[in-house]
């Protein structure tokens, strides 16, 4: 397996464009999880899908930030409009309960808004 | 809520000497705990993973142990060389419906040559 995989690896963009994150997790997994990682705030749990369902997006900062998983093999964020606060490298991860719910990360998406 | 605690948030030491990395969490219901590496603007890549049934895992040089009674678990890393170099984070999963898990803040290591 390829392990997670992320896209793009790095985004650039103006503030007030809208980004699209996307990840493929590891194929049988069916748990996967959102995170942002900044300096400030280190590593923050946005949002995490069971069997493509939203389970908890408490985590997701403001309306701008959604999310989805339409399959068991993608899913995507989206942030719109963009601002430079959003900022941050985002990770996702999938586990499953055959590999004991270990976490496998993908390589993220270092996001630059400005 | 569980909370995780890694102590201390940084630690260098000379390279060659064995050193001990600190995880602790409140709730002892725990399903697993994994250990994970970051190297300076890479991703996360997992170390070990230990069930809570389990009292250690061993990868080579690693060795992690989990006591849930005390709500801690270690990890060893015996020899250290300047390439073990990295921040260290520990998280503990709670949830076994989805496998969610809890993260601390993470131990930056320094091994000096």
């Amino acid at each position: 397996d390829a392990g997670v995989i992320q896209s793009p690896r790095h985004e650039v963009t103006e503030m007030g464009q809208e980004v699209t994150l996307r990840c493929k997790p590891i194929s049988g997994h069916n748990s996967l999880f959102w995170y942002r990682q900044t300096m400030m705030r280190g590593l923050e749990l946005l949002i995490y899908f069971n069997n493509n369902v939203p389970i908890d997006d408490s985590g997701m900062p403001e309306d701008r930030f959604s999310a989805k998983m339409p399959n068991a093999s993608f899913s995507t964020l989206k942030i719109q409009p963009s601002e430079p606060r959003d900022s941050a490298v985002y990770f996702c991860a999938s586990s499953s309960r055959t590999a004991n719910y270990g976490y496998t990360f993908g390589s993220g998406t270092r996001l630059t808004v400005v | 809520k569980q909370e995780v605690t890694q102590i201390p948030a940084a630690l260098s030491v000379p390279e060659g000497e064995n050193l001990v990395l600190n995880c602790s969490f409140t709730d002892s219901a725990i399903y697993n705990l994994q250990w994970f590496r970051q190297d300076p603007g890479k991703g996360l890549t997992s170390l070990l993973l230990i069930q809570s049934s389990q009292r250690e895992q061993t990868s080579g040089r690693l060795n992690a142990s989990l006591d849930k009674s005390s709500g801690r678990s270690t990890l060893y890393i015996a020899a250290s060389q300047p390439g073990d170099s990295a921040t260290y984070l520990c998280a503990v999963g709670y949830n076994t419906n989805a496998g969610k898990s809890t993260f601390g803040d993470g131990t930056t290591l320094t091994v000096k040559p």
